[in-house]
């Protein structure tokens, strides 16, 4: 069975750096892209990026571009979301996401969420 | 930049046919996926392809997709229908590559 656990939920102060992380399992991890998807506190579901286990290869939102980073380690079958310096806007549930087609963008399975709280 | 447009919510009593609507322009010719998901929870996709229905999901979830409004339509709904409906597209050519609807609120009465 397909499962994508998601790293604990996080409290950090603005300027502080974070990595969470996306576990695959129940199927060959570099066989799909994994999508990262935000959720601000009340708000919808918004598109940050993927990235394809492979080779790290990666696709940004326009808008998140350059504010974050992906990577993954494939000998592990994990993904990474990272922050060099977080802001209070980054304060959100991210969810990792198995990326079905790559050209259809839809995602069939979804980690259980990390929440990222940022505040002094 | 691409927008896609569905009503904040839609109320329906038990046993009824909920339809929640995605705008956008010429979505029929776009591939569409719907997710549901209920407080607390990730979401789940309950239709991808603007019609197709993932193993799992009752036959009751269905979609449709022309001109420039994709579908979702919940048959004999029920209590555990409850929950915030996303719709989604792909599209490589647009500067987002994937872009969410607002997502729609399905009360049961």
């Amino acid at each position: 069975e397909v499962h994508l656990v998601q790293s604990g939920a996080e409290v950090n102060k603005p300027g502080e750096s974070l990595k969470i992380s996306c576990k695959g399992s129940g199927y060959i991890f570099i066989s799909y892209w994994i999508a990262w998807v935000r959720q601000m506190p009340g708000k919808g579901l918004e598109w940050m990026g993927t990235i394809n286990p492979t080779d790290s290869q990666t696709t940004y939102n326009p808008s998140l571009q350059g504010q974050v980073s992906f990577s993954a380690d494939r000998s592990i079958s994990t993904a990474y979301l990272q922050w060099r310096s977080l802001k209070a806007s980054d304060t959100a549930i991210y969810y990792c996401a198995r990326l079905k087609h790559f050209d259809y963008g839809d995602l069939d399975y979804w980690g259980q969420g990390t929440l990222v709280t940022v505040s002094s | 930049s691409y927008v896609l447009t569905q009503p904040p919510s839609v109320s329906v009593a038990p046993g009824k046919t909920a339809w929640i609507t995605c705008g956008g322009s010429n979505i029929g010719r776009k591939n569409v996926h719907w997710y549901q998901q209920k407080p607390g929870l990730a979401p789940v996709l309950v239709i991808f392809y603007s019609s197709e229905r993932p193993s799992g999901i009752p036959e009751r979830f269905s979609g449709s997709n022309s001109g420039n409004t994709a579908t979702l339509t919940i048959s004999r709904v029920e209590a555990g229908d409850e929950a915030d409906y996303y719709c989604q597209v792909c599209d490589r050519n647009i500067d987002q590559h994937v872009v969410f609807g607002g997502g729609t609120r399905l009360t049961v009465l």
